[in-house]
């Protein structure tokens, strides 16, 4: 079946440091990729996405490439804020036919960034 | 406003007693779908349904139950719950006919505890 990897974290970062969460996936044909960001408290919203392959993402601030050759969608941010500190999801959707649209999440990373 | 509400977004209950958690969304979208999210587990789907009607288990399906009798309502019942149901619970919705680029709109979230 379908699998994201990604690390759980916490990753800890000061202000204005660059960010990278690595995300890497597993899946037959060609799915689309997400990142989701979940705030604390509330639920998750789509941060940026890519459809296929060589596709930037961008948004806020934030990158990822989808890289079909690596499997991998990282998430990339110049310089972090503090209020960029939240749980980041790295996520598939592939169509598994009859309309059924299965989305695949990894587990979660756990940005802190500290003033 | 476009949006995805739960309620409650926080119960206390104990082992057996039945409890239903609603779900509405005002996208007019066709897809809906229930997650739990643990901690080192991510987000992983309960249920999901593609249309009034038409409902599939998901990947944890075991002790809960859906319905969809209108397009904008989605409730999760928890017939007997047992204190491993304790979890945060998130509604999403989609579009679902346009493919697997689908964004997802989550809601807040309900956080149950089953004692």
């Amino acid at each position: 079946g379908n699998s994201v990897t990604q690390m759980e974290g916490p990753v800890t970062l000061s202000e204005e440091a660059f960010l990278t969460i690595n995300c890497t996936y597993t899946a037959t044909g060609y799915p689309s990729l997400f990142w989701y960001v979940q705030y604390p408290g509330e639920g998750l919203q789509l941060l940026l996405k890519a459809t296929k392959a060589d596709d930037k993402g961008s948004n806020k601030g934030f990158e990822a490439t989808y890289r079909k050759e690596t499997t991998s969608f990282h998430l990339e941010k110049g310089s972090v804020q503090v209020s960029d500190s939240a749980v980041y999801f790295c996520a598939l959707s592939a169509h598994l036919g009859g309309g059924y649209q299965k989305v695949t999440f990894g587990i979660g990373t756990k940005l802190q960034v500290i003033p | 406003e476009a949006q995805v509400t739960q309620n409650p977004r926080y119960l206390i209950t104990v082992t057996g007693k039945k409890l239903t958690v609603t779900c509405s969304q005002n996208m007019n979208h066709e897809y809906m779908s229930w997650y739990r999210q643990d901690p080192g587990l991510g987000l992983r789907q309960i249920y999901y349904s593609m249309n009034v009607e038409v409902t599939d288990k998901g990947d944890v399906p075991e002790g809960y139950k859906v319905s969809r009798k209108e397009k904008r309502n989605f409730p999760l019942i928890l017939e007997s719950p047992s204190p491993n149901q304790t979890s945060l619970y998130f509604c999403a919705s989609s579009w679902g006919l346009a493919g697997s680029t689908d964004t997802q709109y989550f809601g807040p979230g309900t956080r149950l505890t089953v004692l």
